[in-house]
């Protein structure tokens, strides 16, 4: 079975401090995403990568980085944490760049006070 | 520009009773359409993947179909345990060399089935 793991299932942090999400994957995908879902906005993809160190910008890329060192892990950055990015964070893999399914991860409820 | 959308928005069902889940889809050549279950604080698991008009997928007592222009997920005598919010996805042809092309995804039919 695919697994992706993400580093914290809840984080609290404050506003203008610089958050780290992690997420790894143990079935050597090609392919990682991260989300971000809001009620009433659905799934909205902040950043993917489609292999190591290469990283496209998605629907909403403003105010996030990413890094991808190696093809497991793939780490999602607020530089400056705002009360607006309170949010629950998916991230997922896929094997192939089209028509594959996308594995997600638990998730992780990030509240920025 | 692709859209996914996705009726009703809710349904409620009593255990045994039947139904089916619509999405509706525009996009410029389609690669995939994906099915997810999401239960309530946990990520998507995915369900299906449907690639041409006319094919259909099976798991347990879903049953996924693909039209042209909507995918229809079909419930049967479904059970409280299948009570979550189902999401459906679209994936358009990529036309340049190299990347990958991203999911679109509706908002989901939030499922209830009373026992």
């Amino acid at each position: 079975d695919v697994k992706v793991t993400q580093s914290s299932r809840y984080l609290v942090k404050r506003t203008g401090e610089k958050v780290f999400l992690e997420c790894v994957q143990d079935m050597d995908h090609e392919n990682m995403f991260w989300y971000r879902q809001d009620p009433g906005l659905g799934l909205r993809l902040i950043y993917f990568s489609y292999d190591v160190k290469m990283k496209e910008k998605g629907d909403i890329p403003e105010g996030y980085s990413v890094s991808r060192e190696k093809k497991e892990r793939f780490s999602l950055i607020l530089e400056s944490a705002s009360t607006n990015q309170t949010s629950m964070y998916l991230c997922a893999s896929s094997l192939g760049v089209l028509g594959f399914g996308q594995y997600f991860g638990p998730g992780t409820r990030l509240t920025v006070t | 520009e692709d859209q996914v959308t996705q009726s009703p928005e809710a349904l409620r069902l009593q255990e045994g009773e039947s139904s089916s889940l619509n999405c509706s889809y525009t996009v410029s050549g389609l690669r995939g359409l994906f099915w997810y279950r999401q239960d309530p604080g946990k990520g998507p698991e995915f369900l299906f993947t449907l690639y041409s008009a006319g094919e259909e997928k099976e798991k347990e007592r879903l049953k996924a179909t693909l039209t042209k222009k909507e995918s229809f997920l079909h419930i049967t005598a479904p059970k409280p345990e299948d009570s979550a919010t189902y999401l459906c996805a679209v994936q358009r042809v990529r036309i340049t060399q190299g990347g990958s092309e991203k999911l679109v995804f509706g908002k989901g039919t939030k499922l209830t089935v009373n026992p």
